[in-house]
C-alpha cells in the first residue's frame, strides 16, 4: 500500500517570495509521483509529474519539483509567487506497474499569497 | 472538447435518498476515474474503468455505491440510501493512455450534502 504525507496543512507566504510544499511519500515499489492544484471551486490541475529521468521536474506557471529516491521526498517550490498562487496543492503518486494507475493522494497544502 | 464535465455541480438530498451524478470524459480517453473528497482532505480513489469495463473498486465503494460507463463513454455514479456520512466532492477524471501513464484530468466535481 501507499501513503503520502504532506507535512504542512496551510502555507502563508507573501508576494514575490519562495515557497516551498513538502511531500513524502511511502511505497513498496517504485512510483510515479505527481503535484496537482486546485483553485477555489475547481477541478484538480496538473502542474507537473515525475515519470523517470532527470529528478528536477519543471512544471507551468514556474514550479518545479525534485525527486529523492533516499528520502522518499518530492518537494514542490516556486522561487516568486504571485497572488493567483493562492490555492491548494496535492502530492500525488501512482504504482509504476499497477494496472490503472490511480492516484494516491496527500491531504494537501493550503497556500495562501499575502500581498 | 471542453475538458471533463460533471452534473450536477451541486446536489442536496435527504438521508435515505437515492442520487446520481454523471460525468463526461474527455472524448479520447478510454479511462476515466471516480475519486471522493471530503472538507480538508486529498481525494481518495473509488473506481475506475477502462473502456466500459470497471476494473478496479476501492473498498471505501461500499454495497450502496455503484458505477458504471456504459458505452465507454459517459459514467454514473449512483449512491443510494444516502447517509450523511456520503457528503463530499465527487470528482471524476479521465486519461488517454492505454496501458501507460497519462496525465488525468479532472472534472470540477460534484459537491454532496446530505442533510
Amino acid at each position: 500500500a501507499q501513503s503520502v504525507t504532506q507535512l504542512d496543512s496551510q502555507v502563508p507566504v507573501f508576494e514575490e517570495a519562495p515557497v516551498e510544499l513538502r511531500c513524502n511519500y511511502s511505497s513498496s515499489v517504485s512510483v510515479y509521483l505527481f503535484w496537482y492544484v486546485q483553485y477555489p471551486n475547481q477541478g484538480l490541475q496538473l502542474l507537473l509529474k515525475y515519470l523517470s529521468g532527470s529528478t528536477l521536474v519543471k512544471g507551468i506557471n514556474g514550479f518545479e519539483a525534485e525527486f529523492n529516491k533516499s528520502q522518499t521526498s518530492f518537494h514542490l517550490r516556486k522561487p516568486s509567487v504571485h497572488i493567483s498562487d493562492t490555492a491548494e496543492y496535492f502530492c500525488a503518486v501512482s504504482d509504476l506497474k499497477a494496472a490503472g494507475n490511480k492516484l494516491t493522494f496527500g491531504g494537501g497544502t493550503r497556500v495562501l499569497v499575502k500581498p | 472538447d471542453t475538458g471533463v464535465s460533471q452534473d450536477p455541480r451541486h446536489k442536496i438530498t435527504k438521508r435515505g435518498q437515492n442520487v446520481t451524478f454523471r460525468c463526461d470524459p474527455i472524448s479520447e480517453h478510454n479511462r476515466l476515474y471516480w475519486y471522493r473528497q471530503t472538507l480538508g482532505q486529498g481525494p481518495e480513489f473509488l473506481t475506475y474503468f477502462q473502456n466500459e469495463a470497471q476494473l478496479e473498486k476501492s473498498r471505501l465503494l461500499s454495497d450502496r455505491f455503484s458505477a458504471e460507463r456504459p458505452k465507454g463513454s459517459f459514467s454514473t455514479l449512483e449512491i443510494q440510501r444516502t447517509e450523511q456520512g456520503d457528503s463530499a466532492m465527487y470528482l471524476c477524471a479521465s486519461s488517454g493512455i492505454a496501458g501507460g501513464v497519462g496525465e488525468q484530468f479532472f472534472g470540477p466535481g460534484t459537491r454532496l450534502t446530505v442533510l
